[in-house]
């Protein structure tokens, strides 16, 4: 069975400063994906990055970048240049190839001081 | 285009009653499912359907029954609420291949007493 674990309930960071999210997660398959969603107040879920397990290049996305270590089976997100606006709940996931469901962890609820 | 609609927003129910929770997504996806969101546990699967006409369970679909009534729509139905089906509750749709992203409603904020 697949799973994903966020150790970290609960992170900070000051505005304008940089924050690694931490996951880890434990799949069977070769061939696999993993995101990062976030969840701000009004509940709506947000793509923030997707990555394919069968690139080495970490991907990034403007302020979001990943760091994907396979072998781990490690994958952060690291935000720089903190904004109030980034102050969510963070999800990491990863797809479960049999009808393209997901796994979640259980979220990092990040706070970002002005 | 909407994206993925679900309604109600809100809801409260009394231990032993039902309701229908709708889903409809205007993208053209093939694929849609319902999660359920607890504190401290993420979200997680109850049923999905892969394609129009088929269903399948998730992770946790005791208590619940879905129908895929066409390709836009698909239903969560509770027979006899519970108090541990206070949740909130997401559908969400992908496209077609297995790497599509899902694309998510805003909730259903469930309460049973």
């Amino acid at each position: 069975a697949q799973t994903v674990t966020q150790s970290q309930p609960e992170m900070s960071v000051q505005e304008a400063e940089t924050v690694t999210l931490s996951c880890t997660y434990d799949t069977s398959e070769s061939d696999y994906y993993l995101f990062w969603y976030k969840q701000p107040p009004s509940r709506q879920m947000i793509l923030v990055i997707r990555q394919e397990a069968y690139k080495q290049q970490n991907a990034t996305e403007n302020r979001f970048s990943v760091n994907f270590q396979k072998a781990a089976k490690s994958f952060s997100l690291k935000i720089s240049d903190s904004q109030l606006g980034d102050a969510a709940m963070y999800f990491c996931a990863s797809l479960y190839n049999q009808g393209g469901k997901l796994i979640f962890g259980q979220g990092t609820e990040l706070s970002v001081k002005p | 285009n909407a994206g993925v609609t679900q309604t109600p927003k809100f809801q409260v129910l009394k231990t032993g009653q039902s309701m229908t929770l709708q889903c409809a997504q205007d993208m053209n996806h093939n694929s849609m499912y319902w999660y359920r969101q607890d504190p401290g546990m993420g979200l997680r699967l109850i049923y999905y359907s892969a394609s129009e006409g088929t269903t399948d369970k998730g992770e946790v679909p005791n208590g619940y029954n879905v129908s895929r009534l066409n390709k836009r729509e698909f239903s969560l139905r509770l027979e006899s609420a519970a108090p541990s089906q206070t949740s909130v509750y997401f559908c969400a749709s992908r496209r077609a291949g297995r790497t599509d992203t899902q694309y998510f409603g805003p909730g259903t904020r469930l309460t049973v007493l």
